[in-house]
């Protein structure tokens, strides 16, 4: 079945710090990708998604991530983050599942960047 | 604004006890869906209408019906309440499918006691 793995649950960081986030999906055809903030208290929100083309993508708030497809990964990266980066991180991939299209979503990473 | 409207944001109900969960968009979005977000379990899709006049199962769609009322309008209820409904909901709308990223409603944060 087709999952999405996101392997740091937990990452602390300080303030300009750069980040990485991991992100590997288990599906073989064609994908796309994209990973969503949950700023604490609030909704999720898109932050960036891959469809085609240059892999690597440009989002909002500095964020970017690099779709490299012979290791299934989508990893998320921030060359310095902020204490306003402080949120929750979910990476999602829509791939097909039996006859139909389904968007699955990883379990999140909780960021906490200290001033 | 533009956006995905949910109500109420916050409700506390007896087990037992039904209620509906609200959700408007107003983006001219085919599609709407429905999750619940757990602690440690990431987002699960209840249920979702890919158009107007469809619906269907998500993951965990027990303890839950929906009714796409309209384009704008997507309404989740549970008849009988139980504990394990706990959970914080979000609706969410796109315009075609999954192909696209999803715009979300501010949640609705729901206490089953």
């Amino acid at each position: 079945a087709q999952s999405v793995s996101q392997h740091n649950h937990h990452v602390i960081l300080s303030e300009a710090a750069s980040l990485e986030l991991g992100c590997n999906y288990s599906y073989g055809g064609t994908v796309n990708l994209f990973w969503y903030v949950q700023y604490p208290g609030q909704h999720l929100q898109l932050l960036l998604k891959y469809f085609s083309g240059d892999p690597l993508v440009k989002g909002i708030k500095g964020f970017e991530a690099e779709f490299i497809k012979s290791k299934f990964s989508f990893n998320l990266r921030k060359p310095s983050v902020q204490w306003s980066d402080t949120a929750e991180y979910f990476c999602a991939v829509n791939a097909w599942a039996g006859n139909n299209r389904k968007l699955i979503w990883g379990l999140g990473t909780s960021l906490a960047v200290n001033p | 604004n533009a956006g995905v409207t949910q109500t109420p944001k916050f409700q506390v109900l007896k087990t037992g006890q039904s209620m509906t969960l609200q959700c408007a968009q107003d983006m001219n979005h085919n599609s709407m869906y429905w999750y619940r977000q757990d602690p440690g379990m990431g987002l699960r899709l209840i249920y979702y209408s890919a158009s107007e006049g469809t619906t269907d199962k998500g993951e965990v769609p027990n303890g839950y019906n929906v009714s796409r009322l309209n384009k704008r309008e997507f309404s989740l209820r549970l008849e009988s309440a139980a504990p394990s409904q706990t959970s914080v909901y979000f609706c969410a709308s796109n315009l075609a499918g999954q192909l696209y990223g999803y715009t979300f409603g501010s949640g609705t944060r729901l206490t089953v006691v």
